[in-house]
C-alpha cells in the first residue's frame, strides 16, 4: 500500500500570514499513461464533514478560495495557503489515488495561534 | 442542491451485521460513482470502499481492512448507494461518510460532495 506521510501534525497559524502543510508518498504518483499525479487535499473543520480542497495535484475544487494551492511531483507534495484566515482552522488530509487501496495522510491539524 | 444523507447506523455486536444507506438528490445518481469513508473516535480518515457507476460496470473496489466482509452495492432507481457491514469488528467503530465521485479520465475519481455521515458502535 502507498503510504501517505504529513509534516507537520500540528500547525499553530496566524491570520493573513502564509502556511503550508507537506506531504510525502512512499510511491511515485504520477501516472505515466496520463501525465496526472492523483494526490488530493481535503479539510475537515471542526465538527464537520470533510470537504474537498485541491484535487489531481493541483486542480481547485468548485467554491474552494483562491489562496489555497496544491503543488508537488513524484512523491512530494504541498499545501499552501496565502493568507490563513480564521475559518481555516481544522484538520487537513492529503489522499493518494494513483492506485487502490486509496491512502491517506494523518492528518495536519491547523489551528489559530 | 446536491444532497447525501446517510442513514442507518447504530449500536450492533461483535460478528453481527448492518447495513448503511446513502440517499443522494439534487444530481443524476446513475452517472456518478460513490464511495465510503469512516472515521473512528478521535481518528483520521479511512477509506473504506467505492463502486463505479453502471455506465462503468458498476465494479467495486475495498480497503484490506474490510474486504470480504463489507460490501457495496448501488440501487439507482433509488438513487441510493448502501454499504453492507458484515462480521462486525469493534474496531469498525466509526463515523461512515458517503462521498459522491466524479469521474475524470479514464477509471479516475474524486470526491466532491460528502455527507453528514452515520455513527456505527460495535460493542458487547
Amino acid at each position: 500500500d502507498v503510504v501517505m506521510t504529513q509534516t507537520p501534525l500540528s500547525l499553530p497559524v496566524t491570520p493573513g500570514e502564509p502556511a503550508s502543510i507537506s506531504c510525502r508518498s512512499s510511491q511515485s504518483l504520477l501516472e505515466s499513461d496520463d501525465g496526472n499525479t492523483y494526490l488530493d487535499w481535503y479539510l475537515q473543520r471542526p465538527g464537520q464533514s470533510p470537504q474537498l480542497l485541491i484535487h489531481t495535484l493541483s486542480y481547485r475544487a468548485s467554491g474552494v478560495p483562491d489562496r489555497f494551492s496544491g503543488s508537488g511531483s513524484g512523491t512530494d507534495f504541498t499545501l499552501k495557503i496565502s493568507r490563513v484566515e480564521a475559518e481555516d482552522v481544522g484538520i487537513y488530509y492529503c489522499m493518494q489515488r494513483k492506485e487502490f487501496p486509496w491512502t491517506l495522510g494523518q492528518g495536519t491539524k491547523v489551528e489559530i495561534k | 442542491e446536491v444532497q447525501l444523507v446517510e442513514s442507518g447506523g447504530g449500536l450492533v455486536k461483535p460478528g453481527r451485521s448492518l447495513r448503511l444507506s446513502c440517499i443522494n438528490s439534487g444530481f443524476i445518481f446513475r452517472d456518478y460513482a460513490m464511495t465510503w469513508f469512516r472515521q473512528a473516535p478521535g481518528k483520521g480518515l479511512e477509506w473504506v470502499g467505492f463502486i463505479r457507476s453502471r455506465l462503468y460496470g458498476g465494479a467495486a473496489e475495498y480497503a484490506p481492512s474490510v474486504k470480504g466482509r463489507f460490501t457495496i452495492s448501488r440501487d439507482d432507481s433509488k438513487n441510493t448507494a448502501y454499504l453492507q457491514m458484515n462480521s462486525l469488528k469493534t474496531e469498525d467503530t466509526a463515523v461512515y461518510y458517503c462521498a459522491r465521485a466524479p469521474k475524470h479520465g479514464y477509471d479516475r475519481y474524486y470526491f466532491d460532495y460528502w455527507g453528514q455521515g452515520a455513527l456505527v458502535t460495535v460493542s458487547s
